[in-house]
């Protein structure tokens, strides 16, 4: 069966100072990955996605990057955190049927940052 | 326009009601559809895939409006245990696997 891992589970970071969060896939080949943040009491928004390796879309932009260095691992980077980089960011995967088509999303359990 | 809008609420209905959510989406080449739930402070998890002729899980209904592009999940028999917040997703045809989230409805069941 297919798990995701994400960690860490929480984070206390300074501000301006580095951040590297990172998700891996297990069970499963070429997964759509997604790096999603959501701010206290709101909605998820997408920040990067990747359909492979190498391949990262941006969705916002910001102070934050992303990178598929192998298959089943994606990681979500910052060289200088700001106090707006706080939230609940959530890695998920999808599988692809082909012709564009997806299945569903499974999510990592999540790390809530708190820059301060 | 969003491109996936729901009504936040929160929709506070007592034990045993009937509720019913509603989900547009602005891109009418969007191809799947589902309805996740989250509990406070934890990852979302999802609650059913929304097919183009509408679906049952138990107490849950899910249906697709392709006309008025809009989805619909309706809740029978509100238990305690379903507060929690209800997200729709979007995928789009075409946009290399992007899932678009709605801000989600959130619901309290109470006594």
């Amino acid at each position: 069966s297919q798990t995701i891992h994400q960690w860490p589970a929480t984070l206390v970071q300074p501000v301006g100072s580095p951040l590297s969060l990172e998700c891996t896939v297990e069970g499963t080949s070429n997964p759509n990955l997604y790096w999603y943040r959501q701010a206290a009491g709101r909605g998820l928004q997408l920040l990067f996605y990747s359909v492979g390796i190498g391949q990262i879309s941006s969705e916002v932009p910001q102070n934050l990057s992303a990178s598929r260095p192998q298959d089943r691992q994606f990681i979500l980077s910052s060289k200088k955190l700001l106090l707006s980089d706080s939230g609940f960011y959530l890695c998920a995967w999808s599988g692809s049927l082909g012709n564009s088509l997806n299945t569903e999303a499974f999510f990592g359990q999540g790390t809530r940052l708190t820059v301060v | 326009r969003k491109e996936v809008e729901q009504d936040p609420g929160p929709f506070n209905v007592p034990e045993g009601a009937t509720v019913a959510f509603n989900c547009t989406y602005s891109n009418s080449a969007s191809q799947s559809f589902f309805w996740y739930r989250q509990d406070c402070r934890k990852e979302p998890k999802l609650l059913m895939s929304v097919y183009s002729s509408g679906n049952e899980d138990g107490r849950f209904t899910a249906q697709l409006n392709r006309a008025s592009q809009y989805i619909s999940l309706l809740i029978r028999d509100s238990k305690l245990s379903d507060s929690a917040t209800y997200l729709c997703v979007v995928i789009e045809t075409g946009t290399a696997s992007k899932l678009t989230f709605g801000t989600g409805t959130r619901l309290q069941v109470t006594l």
